[in-house]
């Protein structure tokens, strides 16, 4: 199917702590995915994003992981901060014969403890 | 660069009623999405353009919602009559290339059916 899922609807960190959020993509022809960030009240945001010929790819204080044998992906936040909360959606991008999409999955909520 | 803008943030209606969202994506962005976020859900795809050609609409309920392109740069979606289930908000988004290139979002409309 079309899905993109994610293991746990919410997770709740120590600040300073690493964070990593997981999902699960169902469509194994996807050759490219994304991770969104969105505050309340705000349009996603764009964090980072990987191409399905790679396995690993890391920005500032993120690291996205991409399992294709398993048909996971990873999010990793280094040295969680008050500012990380907020809900975190994967998306992958879906190409049929006639056109290319991007599919969302439902998000995780990440909290800050301080 | 100016992100993408979308008017009104919020509407209220009642059902039946009829109701109009405008988006201008960035600028030289040829591909623009809308997509309808129920409040605890991930954006769900309603239409892809591709400059002021539709490329992908099976997930707009034709039957009353509708979406333009004129001259390739604004949108408009719009919702005639409007049910109660239609109370989301309502994100635009704008792609720099046709695939493999991430999304950028506005901060959507709210729209409450009542």
């Amino acid at each position: 199917g079309e899905s993109v899922g994610l293991h746990l609807p919410t997770l709740s960190v120590q600040e300073g702590d690493n964070s990593i959020i997981n999902c699960a993509y169902s469509n194994s022809a996807s050759d490219y995915f994304i991770w969104y960030k969105q505050e309340s009240g705000k349009g996603p945001q764009f964090i980072i994003d990987i191409r399905s010929n790679m396995d690993k790819r890391q920005g500032q204080r993120v690291t996205v992981l991409l399992n294709k044998t398993v048909k996971h992906l990873s999010l990793q936040i280094a040295a969680t901060q008050p500012g990380d909360s907020a809900v975190y959606f994967c998306a992958e991008n879906i190409r049929d014969s006639s056109a290319s999409k991007i599919i969302f999955g439902s998000g995780t909520r990440l909290s800050i403890r301080p | 660069e100016a992100g993408v803008a979308q008017s009104p943030r919020y509407k209220i209606i009642e059902k039946r009623q009829s109701v109009a969202f405008w988006c201008n994506p960035i600028s030289g962005h040829a591909t623009l999405y809308w997509y309808q976020q129920i409040l605890g859900q991930g954006p769900k795809l309603l239409i892809q353009f591709q400059n002021n050609g539709v490329v992908d609409d099976s997930q707009l309920p034709k039957d009353r919602f509708s979406a333009e392109r004129l001259k390739g740069v604004d949108s408009t979606l719009k919702i005639q009559p409007a049910k109660l289930e239609d109370s989301a908000v309502y994100l635009c988004a704008s792609q720099q290339g046709s695939y493999n290139s991430p999304l950028h979002f506005g901060n959507g409309t709210r729209l409450t059916v009542t």
